[in-house]
């Protein structure tokens, strides 16, 4: 159970273009999803926590407008990286946890992660 | 802030065992560890929500020392399999809403 599917697993495109990932959860609610980013040989880099139906929350130093959070269901959050740039290119992860479940107490359920590559 | 684990790196041979640390400058209320592969998603190994607390499963535990702020996991006769990176991640003192920081990773190579 708790299984996350993250779509695409890979996507390349050239400079300017905005792109979207999707976050779904397919046997579990999740009120509250992450988006990571990594970079090579480094740590999970927390960008934002998506809540459903709520506006995102945003970690000091990433740009809203750049990435921009909507989960509008309690099954599905997506990230959309406006106007993509070469810098923009990342291992983009998401994670959810189960709702109605104390949100301290049980594991982020992760997604396989998506690999952008801006050219 | 992030919690700083130690090492950063370390090579075993098959059978050897092997601690990596986590320490943090804050109050925690929990530690969840994770192991990553390359190119793959962080699989989830344990949790710990109590001072003091231990766990674990077939070969690999780990503590919570809430007065310390820190956590050990222990990995012990290890196999090829544990390979990979393994980042500890910590919540929060007043539970932020189930928001983990992560460490920097410690990446375990294991040889035949």
């Amino acid at each position: 159970g708790a299984v996350v599917s993250q779509h695409p697993s890979r996507v390349i495109c050239k400079s300017g273009t905005s792109v979207k990932i999707e976050c779904r959860s397919l046997d579990f609610q999740a009120t509250t999803m992450f988006w990571y980013r990594q970079f090579p040989k480094k740590s999970l880099m927390l960008m934002a926590t998506s809540n459903e139906g709520s506006k995102a929350t945003y970690e000091q130093g990433v740009e809203k407008d750049k990435f921009l959070i909507n989960h509008a269901s309690l099954t599905l959050s997506t990230l959309t990286v406006t106007s993509a740039h070469p810098e923009d290119s990342s291992f983009y992860i998401c994670s959810a946890l189960v709702s109605h479940r104390a949100l301290g107490d049980q594991p982020q359920h992760f997604g396989d992660g998506t690999r952008l590559s801006i050219l | 802030q992030q919690p700083v684990q130690s090492p950063q790196a370390v090579i075993l041979r098959e059978g050897e065992d092997a601690v990596i640390n986590c320490s943090s400058s804050k109050a925690l209320y929990s530690v969840h560890w994770y192991r990553q592969k390359h190119g793959e998603a962080p699989v989830f190994l344990m949790i710990l929500l109590k001072g003091g607390e231990q766990k674990g499963h077939d070969k690999i535990s780990a503590s919570f020392n809430e007065k310390k702020q820190q956590s050990s996991l222990y990995l012990t006769a290890s196999q090829l399999s544990y390979s990979g990176t393994y980042f500890c991640g910590t919540g929060g003192r007043y539970n932020q809403g189930g928001k983990l920081i992560f460490g920097q990773g410690t990446e375990l190579s294991v040889k035949p």
